[in-house]
């Protein structure tokens, strides 16, 4: 079985400021994986996902993640934070061979000004 | 293009009583999720229809819940009758199909209050 852990519930930091949320998920079968951003009282929305290659992969919005298969780790960097990043951010995986999600518990990242 | 519409956007009910949720996909989407959300966790998901065939609904419950995707189009969701413990955000999603490249869009979301 498959499980992700999102080790911050919150994470408070300031404008322009860099910001790390972690993600770290368990499976005993190869995986691909995404991060996932919910503004309020939306949708999630596809921030960007690592399906193979570089274990650096840049998404939206000025985003990016490291897929960290040693660690199974694939945390989420962004250099300076913006007021409009605030919102929840959720690490996902998803199985080789299977069309089914685990998603994490979800980060809420509050950007003060 | 229209994202994925999810009507209605809030319900409040009192346990026991039925509740239906709609979905209408993107057009032209062929497979189509429903998920949901508890307060403070990730969404999990509960069916998945490629077009109108029920692919996965390991996780729904199916004492009480039932899904329906006539025409392989719009899909609705059923909770009947709903418990407290059912007080979650429902989600729905649609993809082109169930390949890699092809990305989920989500809706808003229906946000169900069971008193």
């Amino acid at each position: 079985a498959q499980s992700v852990t999102q080790l911050d519930s919150q994470v408070p930091v300031f404008e322009e400021a860099p910001v790390e949320l972690r993600c770290n998920y368990s499976s005993s079968v190869s995986v691909y994986l995404f991060w996932y951003v919910q503004y309020p009282n939306q949708g999630l929305q596809l921030l960007l996902k690592y399906l193979s290659g570089s274990t650096l992969v840049k998404g939206i919005n000025g985003f990016e993640a490291e897929f960290n298969k040693s660690q199974t780790s694939f945390h989420l960097r962004k250099p300076s934070v913006h007021i409009s990043d605030t919102a929840e951010y959720f690490c996902a995986v998803r199985r080789y061979n299977f069309n089914k999600f685990y998603f994490g518990s979800g980060t809420k990242l509050n950007v003060k000004p | 293009e229209a994202g994925v519409v999810q009507s209605p956007r809030y319900k409040i009910i009192e346990k026991k009583q039925p509740v239906a949720f709609w979905c209408n996909p993107i057009s032209g989407h062929n497979t189509l999720y429903w998920y949901r959300q508890n307060l403070g966790q990730g969404p999990e998901l509960l069916i998945r229809y490629e077009n109108e065939e029920a692919v996965d609904d390991s996780q729904l419950p199916k004492d009480r819940f039932s899904a329906e995707r006539l025409k392989g189009v719009d899909s609705t969701l059923k909770i009947q009758p709903a418990e407290l413990g059912d007080s979650a955000v429902y989600l729905c999603a649609s993809s082109l199909d169930t390949s890699l490249v092809a990305e989920q869009f989500f809706g808003p979301g229906t946000r169900l209050t069971v008193l």
